[in-house]
């Protein structure tokens, strides 16, 4: 059974900090790797999506990069701003899965300014 | 172009009822996801559906089910309800129905309380 991990549970850093999150995933036998957003009472936002034959995905000041073999990806954030303030989700599927996907815990990300 | 939309957002139920939740698709989506959000469990797939086909199923019990119109419009039935059924329940809409998922627009939720 696929298990994701997402560590820290929790990051506080101050405005125009780079910053990575952590995801981790028990089956490397993944069709693909989803990083998403959520505000506070709201539903999901994908930020990027990374196929198992790629490495690195980039939007803006965000880049993700995943490594099949060793169960990880992270998610860097560039030049944070209090706007980046919300909860990172990774989530992974695997083939003949459909749109099944099994999500992490999530990080919540505070940017003070 | 208009997201996906979730009726109603919120609501209050008591132990024993049934709820049905709603959710209609970007314009165009065939593919339609639920998923349940709760502090405790995080976010847990229910099940999805494709050309009103259920094509996966999440660990839930049969209190759980869900069907899709030929319009793509989807609906989540949850009977007999318990407090642990409290929670966030998130749809998710996509264009294509592929091998493994694709990018998914979810909706904003609807968040049930069962009293």
């Amino acid at each position: 059974k696929q298990e994701v991990t997402q560590i820290p549970a929790a990051l506080s850093v101050p405005e125009g900090e780079n910053l990575v999150l952590n995801c981790s995933f028990t089956d490397s036998a993944i069709y693909n790797l989803q990083w998403f957003r959520q505000d506070p009472g709201k539903g999901l936002t994908s930020l990027l999506l990374i196929q198992s034959s790629q490495r690195e995905q980039t939007s803006g000041r965000l880049n993700a990069s995943l490594d099949k073999s060793s169960g990880r990806s992270t998610l860097y954030i560039a030049a944070s701003q209090p706007g980046d303030s919300a909860t990172y989700l990774c989530a992974v599927s695997q083939r003949r899965a459909g749109n099944m996907l099994t999500f992490g815990g999530g990080t919540r990300l505070m940017v003070k300014p | 172009k208009a997201g996906v939309t979730q009726t109603p957002r919120y609501l209050i139920k008591t132990r024993g009822q049934q709820v049905t939740l709603s959710c209609s698709p970007i314009s165009g989506h065939r593919s339609v996801s639920w998923y349940q959000q709760t502090p405790g469990q995080g976010l847990q797939f229910l099940f999805e559906y494709f050309s009103e086909t259920q094509r996966n199923k999440g660990n839930f019990p049969g209190r759980f089910s869900g069907r899709q119109f030929s319009n793509s419009r989807s609906e989540m039935n949850v009977s007999t309800l318990e407090l642990g059924d409290s929670a966030l329940y998130l749809c998710a809409s996509s264009n294509q129905g592929g091998s493994g998922a694709n990018v998914l627009t979810f909706g904003a939720g609807s968040r049930l309380t069962v009293l």
